[in-house]
């Protein structure tokens, strides 16, 4: 398996853009978990998914972001629109819990620039 | 926060040596997980203990749970220069399948 994946792996765009992070997590998982990660806040869980469904979205900062996964192959991550306070890591992670697969494999991340 | 704590922020070591880190949390969990992220990388498994385990090894890494002071520790023994990455620990809450990560220790280890 390829493991997760996310593009782009670096994103640069000035304020007010929309920003759109793209994730495929490990065929057959179902749970997929959006993270930012910044030196001030650390790893923050934004939002999981299960079974493509939204679970739990209370770490989402604010309405200008938001996410969806149309099936199980995909989920995005939108910005709209961004700001500079919004430069961090994105990561994108899929794990199997119903199973007893608690582990969360991550992708590579989303560097995002807000200039 | 949504974090817990862990201790210290950064390790020094020489290599040969052991690494301790230190982790705390705040809810009632199924299970406690560690991870590995090395520099501009994604986040790595290591090794998860659940509620009702006191310890646990793998390899050379030695997890130790203690539920009544909501704590765990990661030992990394005789510590390699590759061992040098940021190590986190992931508290999985019962109730729901939301994982808490801590703030991480980084770990340099000198060759």
């Amino acid at each position: 398996d390829a493991g997760v994946i996310q593009s782009p792996r670096h994103e640069v765009t000035e304020m007010g853009q929309e920003v759109t992070l793209r994730c495929k997590p490990i065929s057959g998982h179902d749970y997929l978990f959006w993270y930012r990660q910044t030196m001030m806040r650390g790893l923050e869980l934004l939002i999981y998914f299960n079974n493509n469904v939204p679970i739990d979205d209370s770490g989402m900062p604010e309405d200008r972001f938001s996410a969806k996964m149309p099936n199980a192959s995909f989920s995005t991550l939108k910005i709209q629109p961004s700001e500079p306070r919004d430069s961090a890591v994105y990561f994108c992670a899929s794990s199997l819990p119903d199973r007893g697969g608690y582990e969360q494999y991550f992708g590579p991340g989303t560097r995002l620039t807000v200039t | 926060s949504q974090q817990g704590e862990e201790d210290p922020q950064a390790l020094s070591i020489q290599e040969g040596e052991n690494a301790t880190m230190n982790c705390s949390y705040k809810t009632s969990i199924n299970n406690l997980q560690w991870y590995r992220q090395n520099s501009g990388r994604g986040l790595v498994h290591l090794i998860l203990i659940r509620s009702n385990e006191r310890e646990k090894h793998s390899g050379r890494l030695r997890v130790t749970l203690d539920t009544s002071k909501k704590s765990s520790s990661l030992l990394i023994t005789a510590s390699r220069a590759a061992d040098t990455a940021s190590y986190f620990c992931a508290s999985f809450n019962t109730g729901g399948f939301k994982t808490i990560f801590g703030a991480g220790t980084r770990l340099f280890v000198k060759a």
